[in-house]
């Protein structure tokens, strides 16, 4: 099986750089996710990494070492708006499609 | 349609009767996922199509829940006999036909509500 481990909850202030960390095991691996959701949205999609090394894009980033089944997310000049709950996932390796989360990390930004 | 649509947006319902969730997905995309999430929780697969198949069923429940996909479009999400456990919000998700190699991306509805009293 697999299963996932992110911090609950996480504070900042605005304009901060804030990172979550991630750690995973799987039989398997395929990549690394993330998703935001705000209270009572859907979740959307900000980044992925199926090799090892930072993808950046805007002022989130995106880490990740296989070798350490670890990942994190970084996001940078923090605004009010990014207060909202972010999830990992990961694909595995066995041959299933579907992607199984992290419960989630609480971001409060304040100001 | 633009987006993945989900219909009912909120359902409340009595102990023991059966309830539908419709899922619409984003059009031509072959592979569709149901979630669940509890109030502050994860995400907990449900079940997965390709087309109309569906290859993966490892999260439902119970024998109480089922899924159908017609069409290679729109999917239903049965729950039979509903008990109070089964509140939660039920999130529709599909993507292209990826694989291993493809992004990870889901684009997720905005869920169904389901309360049961």
């Amino acid at each position: 099986g697999q299963s996932l481990e992110q911090p609950s909850e996480v504070t900042a202030v605005e304009g901060a750089i804030v990172q979550i960390n991630c750690t995973y095991q799987t039989s398997g691996f395929y990549g690394l996710s993330w998703y935001q959701q705000h209270d009572g949205g859907a979740p959307t999609f900000l980044s992925y990494n199926a090799l090892d090394g930072l993808e950046e894009t805007g002022r989130f980033s995106s880490f990740l070492s296989r070798s350490d089944s670890y990942g994190y997310l970084l996001l940078q000049e923090l605004q009010m708006k990014d207060s909202a709950s972010y999830f990992c996932a990961v694909r595995d390796g066995a041959g299933r499609r579907a992607l199984t989360f992290g419960s989630g990390t609480r971001l409060q930004v304040q100001p | 349609g633009a987006g993945v649509s989900q219909s009912p947006s909120n359902k409340v319902t009595e102990k023991g009767k059966d309830v539908e969730l419709r899922c619409d997905p984003i059009s031509g995309h072959t592979a569709l996922y149901w979630y669940r999430q509890s109030l502050g929780q994860g995400l907990e697969f449900l079940i997965y199509f390709q087309g109309n198949s569906a290859p993966d069923k490892s999260g439902l429940p119970s024998d109480r829940f089922s899924a159908e996909r017609t069409g290679g479009s729109v999917s239903t999400l049965t729950i039979q006999r509903t008990q109070q456990e089964d509140s939660a919000v039920y999130l529709c998700a599909s993507s292209s036909s990826g694989g291993p190699q493809s992004t990870g991306e889901l684009f997720f509805g905005e869920g169904s509500r389901l309360t049961v009293l």
